[in-house]
């Protein structure tokens, strides 16, 4: 089955700063991956999402990235705010799956 | 607007009980989802269900049972409660995923559920 893993488990920056967040996969025909943030106390919500004919996405401040050789994808937050502080969660969903498989989550702060 | 309800938010089993968890949707989505979280291990999928009466085991169903009668219910089954599976439970739905689509899951507020 497919296996997410998550780079860094904390991260801390400066208000404004950048924040980038990494994510590997293991099943080279998955085609779906989304990030979720998770505030404290409060359910999981998505945030952005890319399939897998993408190589990039932007939502604002928000943007993720995927390189489908080397199986990664990465969330980038520009101009960091104290509101972004926050557990975040990648996820990939293999070709002909009905689940995702979920990473471990790095937590974020920033930091006033 | 989308609403994933749980039955609790707190709950607290001795070692050996049956535990019951119910999940209610009110967005007639097809798939619904059971998660655990625990901190440093992300979501772990317990099990799923694409339709009323179907179900699919994730990757930490060992203890655990499900029952989809309804298609907006979905039910977790401890069926001897132990003290390794105190953790937050996470309910999910989504809308069925096609060919190359991806749907976004909604989730529930969660039951922090102890065994002692």
């Amino acid at each position: 089955g497919e296996n997410v893993e998550q780079h860094p488990s904390t991260l801390s920056v400066q208000e404004g700063d950048s924040a980038v967040i990494k994510c590997t996969y293991s099943d080279s025909a998955s085609n779906y991956f989304p990030w979720y943030k998770q505030e404290l106390g409060k359910r999981p919500q998505l945030i952005i999402d890319i399939r897998s004919n993408v190589g990039e996405k932007k939502d604002q401040r928000i943007a993720v990235t995927l390189n489908k050789t080397a199986k990664h994808f990465s969330l980038h937050i520009t101009e960091t705010q104290p509101e972004d502080s926050a557990v975040y969660f990648c996820a990939a969903r293999g070709r002909g799956r009905r689940a995702l498989t979920f990473g471990s989550g790095t937590r974020l702060q920033v930091q006033p | 607007d989308v609403k994933v309800t749980q039955s609790s938010r707190y709950l607290v089993k001795r070692t050996g009980e049956k535990v019951f968890l119910e999940c209610v949707q009110d967005m007639d989505h097809e798939n619904m989802f059971w998660y655990r979280q625990d901190p440093g291990l992300g979501l772990r999928l317990i099990y799923f269900s694409y339709d009323v009466k179907m179900k699919e085991k994730g990757d930490i169903p060992e203890g655990y049972s499900v029952s989809r009668e309804k298609k907006e219910r979905f039910s977790l089954i401890l069926e001897s409660a132990s003290t390794n599976q105190t953790s937050m439970y996470l309910c999910a739905s989504s809308s069925p995923i096609e060919a190359g689509q991806g749907h976004e899951q909604y989730f529930g507020p969660g039951t922090r559920l102890t065994v002692t």
